[in-house]
């Protein structure tokens, strides 16, 4: 079955690392999202990527990098200039905007935690 | 500019009564609407969408919703809530003309009482 996956499904780091969240996605799709979730403020979009190569930043970018080098992979990297990166990650992916069915597919989601 | 309100940020039924999760909207293009669901430590499933088609869009899980332009109102419905229909709701506006521009609401929590 197509879908998304991200990994791990639960992360912990210590402050001043790097670390980087995985999404994978066997759907085809041509654009792929990275949002952050915290309670109460549903969710705010870090990065995005329409194409291969090719990627902008979203409403909170800072402290956050992408690539997208394979159209099935979205890595996030959450650097050690986020201030505050304990949240819970949803990575989703999305067919192209001019067809109707362009509804986001979402993965299970990484819960980080600084610890 | 774009916006969604979700009314209520908790919601509370008895198990087999309606269940009604408010949003509106405010977007300066014919917008795109969806609604998604989330269980606990959970990514999103889309339940239902909008685009500019049938005004009462029918969704998984006996979920409707009906797009209302003169009230900018999407409310989701459905006649007879599950146990399991406990969870996190977020209603969500997309612009067909600006790529970048999808705004999810602030979430609407549904508590179902046996």
């Amino acid at each position: 079955d197509g879908g998304i996956t991200q990994s791990p499904k639960y992360l912990f780091r210590k402050e001043g690392q790097n670390v980087t969240l995985s999404c994978e996605q066997n759907l085809n799709h041509d654009a792929m999202y990275w949002y952050r979730q915290d309670p109460g403020q549903g969710l705010r979009l870090i990065y995005y990527s329409q194409i291969v190569n090719d990627f902008q930043k979203g409403d909170i970018a800072e402290g956050y990098s992408v690539s997208r080098e394979k159209k099935e992979s979205f890595p996030l990297t959450v650097t050690s200039a986020q201030k505050n990166p304990t949240a819970f990650y949803l990575c989703a992916s999305s067919k192209p905007e001019t067809g109707p069915n362009y509804g986001y597919t979402f993965g299970s989601g990484t819960r980080l935690t600084v610890v | 500019a774009q916006s969604v309100t979700q009314l209520d940020s908790h919601v509370s039924v008895s198990e087999g009564t309606p269940v009604l999760l408010r949003c509106n909207y405010s977007s300066s293009y014919s917008p795109s609407l969806f609604w998604y669901v989330q269980h606990p430590n959970k990514g999103l499933q889309l339940l239902l969408k909008y685009t500019s088609a049938a005004t009462l869009v029918k969704g998984i899980n006996g979920f409707e919703a009906e797009f209302k332009k003169s009230e900018t109102s999407f409310h989701l419905t459905k006649p007879s809530a599950h146990m399991s229909d406990a969870a996190e709701y977020f209603c969500v506006v997309r612009s067909k003309t600006s790529y970048d521009k999808v705004i999810f609401g602030p979430g609407t929590s549904l508590s179902v009482i046996p």
